[in-house]
């Protein structure tokens, strides 16, 4: 089955950091661009960054927002995605999406994980 | 972070068309193809509409996209009680990030 399957989410306090991972299985994950994206508590979405594959360096995009204290990482080989998210504060408390890029779109998310929860509190 | 213009809400009643818009600028709908997502509540997005006006494999042709300048529209032409859920545009822009729009919560009368 083609899915994807992310982790790693729970209670952290602020200062704290956490690592989701995003397993994805049926499809050739070497090849794909990867995201994640968030959404607060009734809220819309956002991006928070890009990782691309290996003929790309595997290098990475980040949103200002999270620049400096999050890092996007994989292992093709593991079929998994991560992310490493330090400094946490109240205003990252969200769900976490991974998302796989469409082979051939500019930037068309074609697959998501179910989400994991983040929630950041004192 | 910036993000692409939609109107907060849209409505309409079974079998009309609907048009909701997503409004944006010269580095990123301008420049880039745009994207649509539905969100049906607590679920996640699911890609409708990429590069513009292409729909992916199994997205009913009820569901199209146009692009004119820096702007946007998502129509779905014979409205379902199903269709009833929250619409994203995206487009990725020239700075190297992605952006969303606000959102529309499209409710069926």
């Amino acid at each position: 089955e083609v899915q994807l399957v992310e982790s790693g989410g729970g209670l952290v306090q602020p200062g704290g950091s956490l690592r989701l991972s995003c397993a994805a299985s049926g499809f050739s994950f070497r090849d794909h661009y990867m995201d994640w994206i968030r959404q607060a508590p009734g809220k819309g979405l956002e991006w928070v960054g890009h990782i691309r594959n290996k003929a790309r360096s595997y290098s990475t995009e980040l949103a200002a927002s999270v620049k400096g204290r999050f890092t996007l990482s994989r292992d093709d080989s593991k079929n998994s995605l991560y992310l490493q998210m330090n400094g946490l504060r109240t205003e990252d408390t969200a769900v976490y999406y991974c998302a796989r890029l469409a082979m051939g779109t500019n930037w068309g998310l074609d697959l998501w994980g179910q989400g994991t929860t983040v929630t950041v509190s004192s | 972070q910036s993000l692409l213009t939609q109107p907060p809400s849209a409505s309409g009643t079974p079998g009309q068309k609907v048009t909701m818009s997503c409004s944006g600028t010269t580095s990123n709908i301008g420049s880039n193809p745009v994207s649509w997502y539905q969100q049906l509540p607590g679920t996640a997005p699911k890609l409708l509409i990429h590069s513009n006006n292409q729909r992916p494999s199994g997205v009913p042709d009820r569901f199209s996209g146009s692009k004119s300048g820096t702007s946007a529209s998502l129509a779905i032409s014979g409205l379902q009680s199903e269709d009833e859920a929250d619409y994203y545009c995206a487009a990725w822009d020239d700075s190297l990030n992605g952006l969303f729009g606000e959102g529309t919560k499209l409710t069926v009368l």
